[in-house]
C-alpha cells in the first residue's frame, strides 16, 4: 500500500493559470511535508516545506495542509513554461524516513 | 555554503562487479538518505544514516549496503551488480529528525 498517493497526470495547464497539485498520506504520524521540483534528467529540488495545518505561501507557490483530512497541496499561481516539471510530494514523521509520492508531471503551455 | 555532493556522476558497470557511490552533505547535516529512482518505480528509499548510524532501511536486497564517516561523508555500496540496478542514486541531506532534505545531482548508474 502506497503510503503517500499523487495524481501521476499528466497535468496540463495554460501560461498564466494556476495549476493546482494534490497529494494524500496515509500515515497520521506525519509531521513534515514538502513539495520538490524534478526537471527531466535532474535531481529533486526543494520548493516548499509545511509543517503546520494551514496555507504556506512562497511567491508564486502555496502550500496547504490538512491533518484532518491527510492532504498537501501545492497551488503554482500565474504559471510560466519553466515550471514544466514533475513535482513530487513527500511526507516524514519523527526519525523515519522520508516517504515519496510518485510524482505529478506537469507541464505549463505557452 | 555548498550543497549535497555525489561523486561520481556517471558509471557504467558490468553485470557482477561492484560499485562505490559517495555523498557528501551540506555542512552541518549530520543526516545522509540514499534513494534509487527508475522511471517505473520512482524515488524508493534505500537507507538513512545519522551520526555514522543506519536509522531506517527500506526494501533492498543486502547487496545494498551502506556506511556514513564521522565527517558526515556517506558511501554507498552495490555488489553484483544487475541489470535492474541501472538507475540514478541519489543522495539527500538534512539536519535530522523531520527537516528539510536536500538533494545531491544524483549518480547515474548502468550495468550492462
Amino acid at each position: 500500500q502506497k503510503e503517500v498517493e499523487q495524481n501521476s497526470g499528466p497535468l496540463s495547464v495554460p501560461e498564466g493559470a494556476i495549476a493546482s497539485l494534490n497529494c494524500t498520506y496515509s500515515d497520521r504520524g506525519s509531521q513534515s511535508f514538502f513539495w520538490y521540483r524534478q526537471y527531466s534528467g535532474k535531481s529533486p529540488e526543494l520548493i516548499m516545506s509545511i509543517y503546520s495545518n494551514g496555507d504556506k505561501e512562497d511567491g508564486r507557490f502555496t502550500a496547504q495542509l490538512n491533518k484532518a483530512s491527510q492532504y498537501v497541496s501545492l497551488l503554482i499561481r500565474d504559471s510560466q513554461p519553466s515550471d514544466s516539471a514533475t513535482y513530487l510530494c513527500a511526507a516524514q514523521s519523527g526519525g523515519n524516513d522520508m516517504r515519496f509520492g510518485a510524482g505529478t508531471r506537469l507541464t505549463v503551455k505557452p | 555554503k555548498a550543497g549535497v555532493t555525489q561523486t561520481p556522476r556517471y558509471l557504467i558497470k558490468t553485470r557482477g562487479q561492484q560499485v562505490t557511490l559517495s555523498c557528501s552533505p551540506i555542512s552541518g547535516h549530520r543526516s545522509v538518505s540514499w534513494y534509487q529512482q527508475t522511471p517505473g518505480q520512482g524515488l524508493q528509499f534505500l537507507f538513512e544514516y545519522f551520526s555514522e548510524t543506519q536509522r531506517n532501511k527500506g526494501n533492498f536486497p543486502g547487496r545494498f549496503s551502506g556506511r556514513q564517516f564521522s565527517n558526515s561523508r556517506s558511501e554507498m555500496n552495490v555488489s553484483t551488480l544487475e541489470l535492474g540496478d541501472s538507475a540514478l542514486y541519489l543522495c539527500a541531506s538534512s539536519m535530522g529528525g523531520a527537516t528539510e532534505a536536500f538533494f545531491g545531482q544524483g549518480t547515474r548508474l548502468t550495468v550492462v
